[in-house]
């Protein structure tokens, strides 16, 4: 079985760009989750998905957005990057969110911003 | 307790000791805890699911208990390896809205 899969893996891109991550689920799973890990910092929620909705959001500005597509994959959009936006994001999917089902993790998109 | 609070938030270990840390979290609107291990250059991987007051998981040499009603969960290692070295992340799952609410992780270095 397939896991999470993320692309790119890598980006470097200017202050006031804007990027596009793409993540891939586990197949069966319909929650798909964003997180940033910052330098030095731990994990932070950033936004959650199921069946193409947008069931919560994290404590970012509005300029972190995303989407999720029929097939359960999902984007998330950055506009107008700044400086402190360098960071490992990485995407979870579940099978469902309303059960106890742990998050299987991605192996994530380093972007780094200059 | 407001947010999930994970303690220490490092811990240096010798090969071959024992160690446990704690994770705390509001004991309201429990639907379940979640331990993850982190290894660097990896990506976070589930450990444990737990549900009921006084469950007790074991993985190999890693077990963790939970109370839900004081709002506390132990992770021990048994006999700690290098491999072991990680940072542990739990996090609990809130009823309210099923959002996962993470802690900050403790990060343990085994020293050979």
């Amino acid at each position: 079985e397939a896991g999470v899969t993320q692309s790119p893996t890598h980006l470097i891109k200017t202050r006031g760009q804007q990027v596009t991550l793409r993540c891939s689920p586990i197949s069966g799973h319909t929650s798909v989750y964003w997180y940033q890990q910052a330098l030095g910092l731990g994990l932070q929620f950033l936004l959650w998905y199921d069946e193409g909705e947008e069931r919560n959001r994290g404590n970012f500005p509005p300029r972190f957005s995303g989407r999720q597509f029929p097939n359960y994959s999902s984007e998330l959009n950055v506009n107008a990057l700044e400086l402190e936006d360098s960071a490992l994001y990485l995407c979870a999917s579940s099978l469902s969110w309303d059960s106890p089902y742990e998050q299987y993790f991605g192996p994530g998109t380093r972007l780094t911003v200059t | 307790i407001l947010n999930v609070e994970q303690s220490p938030q490092s811990l240096h270990v010798q090969e071959g000791d024992s160690t446990n840390f704690t994770c705390s979290f509001p004991s309201s609107n429990f639907y379940a805890l979640h331990w993850y291990r982190w290894e660097t250059a990896k990506s976070p991987e589930a450990l444990f699911v737990m549900t009921l007051n006084g469950d007790e998981k074991k993985k190999g040499r890693i077990s963790a208990t939970l109370n839900t009603k004081e709002g506390y969960s132990y992770l021990y290692i048994k006999g700690s390896q290098p491999e072991d070295s990680a940072t542990y992340l739990c996090a609990k799952k809130d009823r309210s809205n099923y959002q996962l609410i993470w802690g900050a992780g403790t990060k343990l270095i085994i020293k050979p």
